[in-house]
């Protein structure tokens, strides 16, 4: 079975400043998709980022960056210049063949 | 545009009875899937559905039923409900899996659902 981790189960940052999340995962299919979404308290998923694993390039949508170690099979989620609308559950997810893999999520809280 | 929803949003029910959780999609969204979000387990699937009359269980199961006669609506069923159920359902479609571009979920609002 594939499993997604994510170790830390609760992290703050104090606004402006920039935070990691981590995640690992374990696959042994060589073609993949990785992602990150965001639980905000209306409870509501919303997609973060989304990364190919072909790719060697790191993705990045606005303040949101992915670092993508393949090697490693880790995916850890940068977010730059946290905001409090930034303060949500986050959670990794793998899709490999049709079916998406989640991880147990982290609690981020933007602090002011 | 009215992408994914869920109905009923919140669900209060007593042990044994048959519950039915509705999820329609207007994206003609090939995949869709059914998890449950509990506390410390993150989001478990319950079923999946990669077309119309194409269905193929997840994770966890066991005591659900599921049907998808049409592209747009994959109903889930609890036959005989139990405690252990009581959870925050969440629908989700996709339009492909790793083969066809592994683009991502869309997920719906969820359904909140107590069994007494």
């Amino acid at each position: 079975a594939q499993t997604v981790t994510q170790s830390q189960p609760e992290m703050s940052v104090q606004e402006a400043e920039t935070v990691t999340l981590s995640c690992t995962y374990d696959t042994s299919e060589s073609n993949y998709y990785l992602f990150w979404y965001k639980q905000p308290p209306s409870r509501q998923m919303i997609l973060v980022i989304r990364q190919e694993a072909y790719k060697q390039q790191n993705a990045t949508e606005n303040r949101f960056s992915v670092n993508f170690q393949k090697a490693a099979k880790s995916f850890s989620l940068k977010i730059s210049d946290s905001q409090l609308g930034d303060t949500a559950m986050y959670f990794c997810a793998s899709l490999t063949g049709n079916q998406f893999y989640f991880g147990t999520g982290t609690s981020l809280t933007v602090i002011p | 545009d009215a992408g994914i929803t869920q109905s009923p949003r919140y669900k209060i029910t007593e042990t044994g009875r048959q519950v039915t959780l509705m999820c329609h999609q207007t994206w003609s969204h090939s995949y869709m899937f059914w998890y449950r979000q509990d506390l410390g387990h993150g989001l478990r699937l319950i079923y999946y559905s990669a077309a119309a009359d194409i269905t193929d269980k997840g994770e966890v199961p066991d005591g659900y039923v599921v049907s998808r006669s049409k592209t747009e609506n994959f109903p889930l069923t609890l036959e005989s409900a139990t405690r252990s159920q009581t959870s925050v359902y969440f629908c989700a479609s996709s339009e492909s899996s790793v083969a066809s571009g592994g683009r991502a979920q869309y997920f719906g609002p969820g359904t909140r659902l107590l069994v007494l």
